[in-house]
């Protein structure tokens, strides 16, 4: 079945440190990967995406790591900042004939001062 | 001012009440979606629409309808509302494009007493 899930619920850090947000998804025919941002009151926002012909790709403090062997896709974000506070969903785009992103639950990252 | 527009952003209203959520964009994107977020549940899709003319079911489209009145227009009804309908409901457009990113709109915070 389709379903896209995250291994922790809630993450604490200290401003500074690095930060790595986990999700495993099922669905192997999934093509193409995307990491949503959602701050309090907000609707999600972009953050980066990886197709599956990738492993990895960056962006500006933030990496997304691809393992298709594991279906496992990570969010690094580097020097993390309280503005990085928020909800991080991923999602996989599923070939059902139209863009289909089927969501995860979301972690919550918290950074501390 | 946002590309993804929500009205209204909060509501309270009682059991067997008719309400409508709408939802406009200056993106000049075709394809617009409604989706429906629940406190530990990632982001479910009620409908979308990927023209005017073009109307479609997502996961959970029970107790809902839509009409698209424009390409820039999408609402979201609830014919006679029922508390397990109180949920975050966002309003969300992608492009023609082959990715699946979704641009979203603030949210609208429906309660059903």
């Amino acid at each position: 079945g389709e379903s896209v899930g995250l291994h922790l619920p809630t993450l604490s850090v200290q401003e500074g440190d690095n930060s790595i947000i986990n999700c495993a998804y099922s669905n192997s025919a999934s093509d193409y990967f995307i990491w949503y941002k959602q701050e309090s009151g907000k609707g999600p926002q972009f953050i980066i995406d990886i197709r599956s012909n990738m492993d990895k790709r960056q962006g500006q403090r933030v990496t997304v790591l691809l393992n298709k062997t594991v279906k496992h896709l990570s969010l690094q974000i580097a020097a993390t900042q309280p503005g990085d506070s928020a909800v991080y969903f991923c999602a996989e785009k599923v070939n059902t004939g139209f863009q289909k992103l089927v969501f995860g639950t979301g972690t919550r990252l918290l950074v501390s001062p | 001012d946002a590309d993804v527009t929500q009205t209204p952003r909060n509501r309270i209203t009682k059991t067997g009440k008719r309400i409508m959520l709408e939802c406009s964009q200056t993106k000049g994107h075709d394809r617009m979606y409604w989706y429906r977020q629940d406190p530990g549940l990632g982001l479910r899709l009620i409908y979308y629409s990927f023209d005017v003319k073009d109307i479609n079911k997502g996961e959970i489209s029970d107790g809902y309808s839509v009409s698209r009145q424009a390409q820039a227009k999408f609402s979201l009804s609830l014919e006679s509302a029922i508390p397990n309908q109180t949920a975050l409901y966002f309003c969300a457009t992608s492009g023609r494009g082959n990715t699946g990113e979704l641009f979203f709109g603030e949210g609208s915070r429906l309660t059903v007493l």
